[in-house]
């Protein structure tokens, strides 16, 4: 079945060390999406692709970058994580077509602890 | 700006019974969608249902339908006979229609807890 992906299910990090999230997507979307949602929260969007091009959220701190070396696959790297980054990560994508009705994927989200 | 308001932290509802988990909005954009989300405990966020804004009629799925006041900008979701399994954090979204980045905004949830 085509899906959205996220490895792994369950990240531990230390404080400041650097981490990577991966999603990855069987959909062929041209867009993806990183969110962290905090418990008991909305998701909050990142950033986001529209195929190479990065847009990122204005209040998105800088400790947080992402990759998306081609289409199938996006990364988010923590730089330094702090104890507020404690959080659940959600990939997610869409079609970007611009259509009247684009619906957002999302993949099973990473939680990661900082420790 | 577009917003999503739901104003029910939590709810309790007894098995079988229907229930309405309320969200309002508000947008300036002339087309727009609205969705509904459900987040188990397990952490993945599962599409429910879909209304635009220029849909005539109140979408349904299964035992999913949204109640669309245009005029009053709300888009309640009714979920009939609830069961067990429906217990969950659910969301209310919003996103700009011909809009090739899809971004969406969410209210801030609801968690249902449905009682045996």
């Amino acid at each position: 079945d085509a899906m959205v992906i996220q490895n792994p299910r369950y990240q531990v990090t230390q404080f400041g060390k650097p981490v990577t999230l991966s999603c990855s997507q069987t959909l062929n979307h041209n867009v993806m999406y990183w969110y962290q949602q905090k418990s008991s929260q909305a998701p909050k969007l990142l950033f986001h692709y529209y195929d190479k091009d990065f847009n990122n959220e204005a209040d998105t701190p800088d400790n947080f970058q992402s990759r998306r070396p081609n289409t199938s696959f996006c990364f988010l790297d923590i730089r330094s994580p702090g104890l507020g980054d404690a959080a659940m990560y959600l990939c997610a994508t869409s079609s970007g077509q611009a259509t009247s009705y684009n619906e957002q994927f999302f993949g099973p989200g990473t939680r990661l602890t900082v420790l | 700006a577009q917003k999503i308001t739901q104003t029910q932290p939590g709810m309790f509802v007894q098995e079988k019974e229907a229930v309405t988990l309320d969200c309002t909005y508000d947008t300036s954009d002339p087309s727009y969608g609205l969705f509904w989300y459900k987040q188990p405990s397990s952490g993945e966020m599962i599409f429910l249902i879909y209304q635009g804004s220029y849909d005539q009629q109140n979408a349904t799925e299964g035992r999913y339908s949204l109640n669309f006041q245009k005029a009053r900008k709300s888009a309640n979701l009714v979920i009939s006979a609830s069961q067990l399994g429906d217990s969950a954090m659910y969301f209310c979204a919003m996103s700009s229609l011909w809009n090739r980045d899809d971004k969406i905004i969410f209210g801030k949830g609801t968690r249902l807890h449905i009682l045996p």
